[in-house]
């Protein structure tokens, strides 16, 4: 079975910095996508990034990246110029990418305030 | 385009009563699901609609849960009798078929419950 740890339940950056999130998640499967979702107070969950397995490149996504190591098991969210937007539940999600649709797997979330 | 709307965003009711939670996806989605947080702990797959169909629902706890989605368009999920343990916020996300490969899923805001 396939488990995903988020091992910071909450962290705070100083707006224009940068934070890391944490994420490792557990598979012996090789096909598969992760994910970072937000979910500002009060507001639906949205999609930050996504990374496909077999893609060594790591996803960007503007002031969104990510390190993601394969043979660790890690995946990693860096935001770079914090905003006060940026506030929010982050959750690290793994899929296998199989023939069905598959279900998301989450973390268990990690709070992060933008302080200004 | 609207995204995908719950009804309602908090319930507070008794042990041993019954509710009912709603889900609208965004239109043309086949894929509907739902996903629960309790507190502090993971979000949890529930099930998996394709259209009118349950492709998977083995994440639904006991036979006190019953989700149906008539005509293949929005979702309700019912608790009854709620327990103590039922309360946390419920998520319902949809996909289009299209989404399959990408694993992308459109998350609606929630539906907090509280079960007293």
């Amino acid at each position: 079975a396939q488990t995903v740890t988020q091992s910071q339940p909450e962290m705070s950056v100083q707006e224009a910095e940068t934070v890391t999130l944490s994420c490792t998640y557990d598979t012996s499967e090789s096909n598969y996508y992760l994910f970072w979702y937000k979910q500002p107070p009060s507001r639906q969950m949205i999609l930050v990034i996504r990374q496909e397995a077999y893609k060594q490149q790591n996803a960007t996504e503007n002031r969104f990246s990510v390190n993601f190591q394969k043979a660790a098991k890690s995946f990693s969210l860096k935001i770079s110029d914090s905003q006060l937007g940026d506030t929010a539940m982050y959750f690290c999600a793994f899929k296998l990418r199989s023939g069905s649709q598959g279900n998301l797997i989450f973390g268990k979330g990690t709070k992060l305030s933008v302080k200004p | 385009e609207a995204g995908v709307t719950q009804f309602p965003s908090h319930s507070v009711i008794e042990k041993g009563q019954t509710v009912t939670l709603r889900c609208d996806p965004i239109s043309g989605h086949d894929n509907l699901y739902w996903y629960r947080r309790v507190m502090g702990k993971e979000i949890k797959f529930l099930l998996h609609f394709v259209k009118e169909s349950k492709q998977d629902e083995s994440g639904m706890p006991n036979n006190r849960f019953l989700a149906e989605r008539t005509g293949g368009t929005y979702s309700t999920l019912k608790v009854q009798p709620a327990e103590l343990e039922d309360s946390g916020v419920y998520f319902c996300a949809s996909s289009a078929v299209r989404d399959r490969d990408t694993g992308e899923l459109f998350f609606g805001e929630g539906s907090r419950l509280t079960v007293l």
